[in-house]
């Protein structure tokens, strides 16, 4: 079945450090999402990409898609304790109904 | 408030109760979720719902597993005869244009 993963699961960085994480799905995919679960929480969702090679920025997080839509990545500049959490990074089979694969996650914890 | 509800937050019961989980998507969505999510992991589907109808469920649904969305409005996900590897977060999610809308999900403990 599909596969999405994320490596490594944890990443401690200095604040104002920039941060850089990637996602690899075993298949294309139609879009690739990206999720925020703060702890205790539930994911939140924060971007969708769907056309190869798309880039998206929100404030200071920078989101891209691969060209063979088959991978992601998420940088962050200049992290700020707000940013501590789990990312997530999720898809559907290229093909297939709306149901998203989600990577296991990499939690990201900032020093002050 | 998420605009997807769940009810309770959180339920621990003893291994081998019963237990039953609500959910309410955001009103008039056709399409309802249901994933499960333990620590350490992604969320990971469980099955979902098109109107009443239940189109897809995952192998991680075993016979004890049951879901229902009898009006096409609220699910419910029922498990039985609860093991303490059900021990878990159980989500519901609504899918919008702007991804998936999760619930704030409900926490069992098997114990």
């Amino acid at each position: 079945g599909q596969q999405v993963m994320q490596i490594p699961q944890y990443q401690h960085v200095q604040e104002g450090e920039d941060f850089t994480t990637y996602c690899n799905s075993s298949t294309t995919l139609s879009n690739i999402q990206w999720y925020k679960q703060r702890p205790g929480g539930h994911p939140v969702f924060l971007i969708q990409l769907v056309k190869s090679g798309e880039v998206k920025k929100q404030k200071r997080l920078t989101f891209q898609f691969g060209e063979a839509k088959k991978n992601s990545s998420l940088h962050i500049t200049a992290t700020q304790t707000t940013d501590v959490g789990t990312y997530f990074c999720a898809g559907p089979r290229a093909g297939a109904n709306s149901k998203l694969t989600f990577g296991k996650g990499i939690t990201l914890s900032v020093r002050p | 408030d998420t605009g997807v509800s769940q009810n309770p937050r959180h339920k621990i019961t003893k291994r081998g109760q019963n237990v039953t989980f609500r959910c309410d998507p955001i009103s008039e969505h056709n399409r309802l979720y249901w994933y499960r999510q333990t620590l350490g992991q992604g969320p990971e589907f469980l099955t979902y719902f098109q109107n009443e109808a239940q189109l897809e469920k995952s192998r991680l649904l075993s016979d004890r597993f049951s879901a229902e969305r009898p009006k096409g409005s609220f699910s419910t996900l029922e498990i039985q005869r609860t093991e303490q590897g059900d021990s878990a977060m159980y989500l519901c999610a609504s899918p919008t244009s702007d991804g998936y809308t999760f619930g704030s999900g409900t926490r069992l403990t098997v114990v």
